[in-house]
């Protein structure tokens, strides 16, 4: 059985800070991870993907990968308000088309 | 920009009725998928769908679900006597197909599924 883990949160952080946000998995054989966005009430909105090792910038959005840890991190920069949403981490081992899904973690941003 | 539509958004249902969600994916995608949330849990996998064939599910997907292409834009799930449980929101996503790295996924806007 995959399993991705995130902790639940919420996490809470003050406007302009940064928000990091962590996630493990259990398939060694995961290739592709990605970080979604869910406002509540609302579809998952695709933020990152990466795939390799190392750090992956994106404005203010940065995915960590380190497959030998099996941990993958989405750092925000100076954190809005708007960025309050609950965020998913998703694994896909590059040879089915089940991506699997985190709980999510709840991040708030206090203004 | 070109996305996945879903319809209806809502569906309040008796329990033991068949229900149909539809969806649109976005046109040039090859693998189409159901995803369900059960309102405060994650999001998890039912089936993925590519080249007219299911070509993975889940646990969930059982004898009760099933998925049909019935034209070349529309992609349904059907549940049949519906139960309590099967409350829950129903995501449609689809993706470009096989390249090398595995596509990424975009959602519709999902149907929000009652059953009383």
């Amino acid at each position: 059985q995959k399993e991705v883990e995130q902790n639940s949160g919420p996490l809470s952080v003050p406007e302009g800070a940064i928000a990091s946000l962590n996630c493990t998995y259990s398939d060694r054989g995961s290739q592709s991870f990605f970080w979604y966005r869910q406002y509540s009430g609302k579809s998952p909105e695709l933020i990152m993907s990466i795939y390799s090792n190392g750090d992956k910038e994106d404005g203010r959005f940065t995915a960590q990968l380190n497959k030998a840890s099996q941990y993958v991190s989405l750092l925000i920069r100076d954190s809005q308000p708007s960025d309050s949403a609950t965020y998913l981490c998703a694994v896909n081992d590059n040879y089915g088309q089940n991506f699997v899904f985190g709980p999510g973690t709840r991040l708030s941003v206090l203004p | 920009e070109p996305e996945v539509t879903q319809t209806p958004s809502h569906q309040v249902t008796q329990m033991g009725q068949e229900v149909i969600l539809r969806c649109v994916p976005i046109s040039n995608h090859l693998y189409f998928y159901w995803y369900r949330q059960i309102l405060g849990q994650k999001v998890e996998f039912l089936v993925s769908f590519y080249n007219n064939e299911i070509s993975e599910k889940s646990e969930i997907f059982d004898d009760q679900f099933s998925v049909e292409r019935p034209d070349g834009s529309n992609f349904t799930l059907k549940i049949r006597s519906t139960k309590l449980e099967d409350s829950a929101m129903y995501f449609c996503a689809s993706s470009v197909g096989p390249g090398g790295l595995p596509e990424k996924l975009f959602f519709g806007s999902g149907t929000q599924l009652s059953v009383l």
